[in-house]
């Protein structure tokens, strides 16, 4: 079965790093690319991050320009979201979505949930 | 940033009978390469987001025949003929206008 499975998600204080990651399994990993979309308790999705198949071509969030860095390794079928400086309001559980097409996210994980709180 | 905004907020449906979800977007969703980027999902409680609609109107590998999509431009619609028991919970839009991708606020199809 397809599947993409996200770990890394943890409780955190303020100002403090994560590194989430993204695995996948049963498919060519390396054609496709994906994004990391979070929703805070109780609301709705919010889009993250971006990478293309090749990794040449990253996005980002203006809330979270400058703090996340996404990257993945072919090698290993694995997508990371490296998270700094993290805030309160980044608080939220994360999804990694494998794309078929440029809006079409056609495989999501279960999520890893990220709490920053002092 | 492009701001979708999805109406009804809520809405109560009776198994059998058809459902509509509006998205209008804050500007046109046409992109360059002359596709629009408007996509639709559900997601159920405690589920991840599943993909029924893409491209405005294309449905997804699987997903019933009962869910349409249509629109253009700044306006677009989500239809189920006729509502089962599975539809129920969050529907969102999504658009891609590169690079930033924005989600509607949802909309809740509960009995």
């Amino acid at each position: 079965q397809l599947q993409v499975v996200e770990s890394g998600g943890g409780v955190v204080q303020p100002g403090t790093s994560l590194r989430l990651s993204c695995e996948a399994s049963r498919f060519t990993f390396i054609s496709y690319g994906f994004h990391w979309v979070r929703q805070a308790p109780g609301k709705g999705l919010q889009w993250v991050s971006f990478i293309s198949s090749d990794g040449n071509n990253k996005y980002y969030a203006d809330s979270v320009k400058g703090r996340f860095t996404i990257s993945r390794d072919n090698s290993k079928n694995k997508v990371d979201l490296q998270m700094n400086g993290l805030r309160t309001e980044d608080t939220a559980l994360y999804y990694c979505a494998k794309i078929k097409g440029p809006d079409a996210f056609e495989l999501w994980g279960q999520g890893t949930m990220v709490t920053v709180s002092s | 940033d492009i701001v979708l905004t999805q109406t009804p907020v809520s809405l109560s449906v009776t198994p059998g009978q058809p459902a509509s979800i509006s998205c209008k977007s804050s500007q046109s969703l046409l992109h360059s390469d002359g596709k629009t980027y408007l996509s639709w999902y559900l997601q159920r409680p405690g589920q991840p987001p599943q993909l029924l609609i893409y491209e405005v109107s294309n449905r997804f590998s699987g997903v019933p025949r009962r869910f349409s999509g249509s629109g253009s431009g700044t306006d677009f619609t989500l239809k189920i003929s006729r509502v089962e028991a599975e539809d129920f919970g969050l529907y969102y839009c999504m658009q891609y206008m590169q690079p930033a991708l924005t989600f509607g606020g949802g909309t809740k199809v509960d009995i």
